[in-house]
């Protein structure tokens, strides 16, 4: 069926360096790929979203890449800080299912190290 | 704007007991869903409404009941609690149909432990 895997699980890097987390999808049909940031005791909230026709989107120090060929896509966080650290969900949705098909990675711890 | 409202925060159940979570949105959202998060398994869909008076199951359904009260509440009931229900939930709303990819808008969530 379909799957979303997420790689690493957990993610250590010291602030200021970059950190990318990356995501592979199954199904050929997504073409909706959002990137959701947790903080401890919240829910995930939406940080950057990419479509299947843009290969690339970028918002302040965050930037997502799609490559729909190989079916993977990734989350760039240049100039990591302290409050980046939080665990990153990605997802994944097929053109035809709509929003309640929502497939999400298992999720990467981020601990950006002062 | 208080967006997606959960209560309670926490709850701890002995197993066979009910209780219903409830969850509220201020966004005008027709869409409204619930999800479990489990270490390891990201998040799961139970159950969602696509619009007021209409409900469908998830990927993990058995165990759970909802009700979309109207446009701004839809609930999820356990009605014989079990300790495979042990998890976090999230209540979650989006803005279009949901034939339309749209983004979710979460909760806080409900921390539930069943003994």
């Amino acid at each position: 069926g379909e799957n979303v895997e997420q790689h690493p699980s957990t993610l250590s890097v010291q602030e200021g360096d970059s950190a990318v987390i990356k995501c592979t999808y199954s199904d050929s049909a997504s073409n909706y790929f959002p990137w959701y940031k947790q903080e401890l005791g919240k829910g995930p909230q939406l940080i950057i979203d990419i479509r299947s026709n843009v290969g690339e989107k970028k918002d302040q120090r965050i930037a997502v890449t799609l490559n729909k060929t190989a079916k993977h896509f990734s989350l760039h966080i240049t100039e990591t800080q302290p409050e980046d650290s939080a665990v990153y969900f990605c997802a994944a949705i097929p053109s035809t299912s709509g929003t309640y098909k929502y497939i999400f990675g298992t999720g990467t711890r981020l601990k950006v190290l002062a | 704007n208080a967006g997606v409202t959960q209560t309670p925060k926490f709850q701890v159940l002995k197993t066979g007991q009910s209780m219903t979570l409830q969850c509220a949105q201020d966004m005008n959202h027709n869409s409204m869903y619930w999800y479990r998060q489990d270490p390891g398994m990201g998040l799961r869909l139970i159950y969602y409404s696509a619009s007021e008076g209409t409900t469908d199951k998830g990927e993990v359904p058995n165990g759970y009941n909802v009700s979309r009260l109207n446009k701004r509440e839809f609930s999820l009931r356990l009605e014989s609690a079990a300790p495979s229900q042990t998890s976090v939930y999230f209540c979650a709303s989006s803005g279009r149909n949901p034939s339309y990819n749209s983004p979710l808008h979460f909760g806080n969530g409900t921390r539930l432990t069943v003994t």
